[in-house]
């Protein structure tokens, strides 16, 4: 069975530009994270969404970033314009069931540099 | 709000020795805790979970007793492996409704032949 899939693996941009990160969940899981790693931040959670509908957006930065979730297997997070601030390893994670002590499981990163 | 500490690395042990990684917490709530473990290039994964006082997660050789008394939840292993090399999280999730994990910084492990 396949897990969490993430695109691409790494993005290299030039600070101004849109960067879309891709991110396809474990498929009957509910529940979708974005989170950013980061050395000096750790591991921040950006956003989460349940049933494609986002439930906390706390996280999110700042209006450059946008995330969607149009069906049960896609979402995206966006950033536009990038900083090189935005540089970090992007993971999404998604889970089957609500109760917080259920497992995440998270797929490989996106690391983004933006020049 | 809640948040979790955990030892600064990064540690360096050799092989066999015994691990012990330190974990506190805050919350509000009656949290659920785990560790989670992220090797080089990959995504975190988790490696173990306890939900209630006293329990004792375990997985792989690793375990973690949920400690309310002293809010700790510190990972522990006799024997630690080359393999064990990775970055270990501990997390926790307040179970009061929130699909939130607040995550600490991580620490390094390095085990040397």
């Amino acid at each position: 069975d396949a897990g969490v899939i993430q695109s691409p693996r790494h993005e290299v941009t030039e600070m101004g530009q849109e960067v879309t990160l891709r991110c396809k969940p474990i498929s009957g899981h509910d529940y979708l994270f974005w989170y950013r790693q980061t050395m000096m931040r750790g591991l921040e959670l950006l956003i989460y969404f349940n049933n494609n509908v986002p439930i906390d957006d706390s996280g999110m930065p700042e209006d450059r970033f946008s995330a969607k979730m149009p069906n049960a297997s896609f979402s995206t997070l966006k950033i536009q314009p990038s900083e090189p601030r935005d540089s970090a390893v992007y993971f999404c994670a998604s889970s089957l069931e609500a109760g917080g002590w259920n497992e995440q499981f998270f797929g490989p990163g996106t690391r983004l540099t933006v020049l | 709000g809640d948040s979790v500490t955990q030892m600064e690395g990064p540690v360096t042990l050799s092989e066999e020795a015994f691990l012990t990684i330190n974990c506190t917490y805050t919350a509000t709530g009656y949290p659920s805790l785990f560790w989670y473990v992220q090797y080089p290039g990959e995504g975190l994964q988790l490696l173990l979970k306890a939900t209630k006082a006293d329990d004792k997660g375990s997985n792989k050789g690793f375990e973690a007793t949920y400690r309310k008394e002293t809010t700790s939840f510190h990972l522990e292993k006799g024997s630690v492996q080359v393999s064990d090399s990775a970055v270990y999280f501990c997390a926790l999730s307040d179970r009061g409704g929130s699909e939130k994990l607040v995550f600490g910084k991580g620490t390094k492990l390095t085990v040397n032949p």
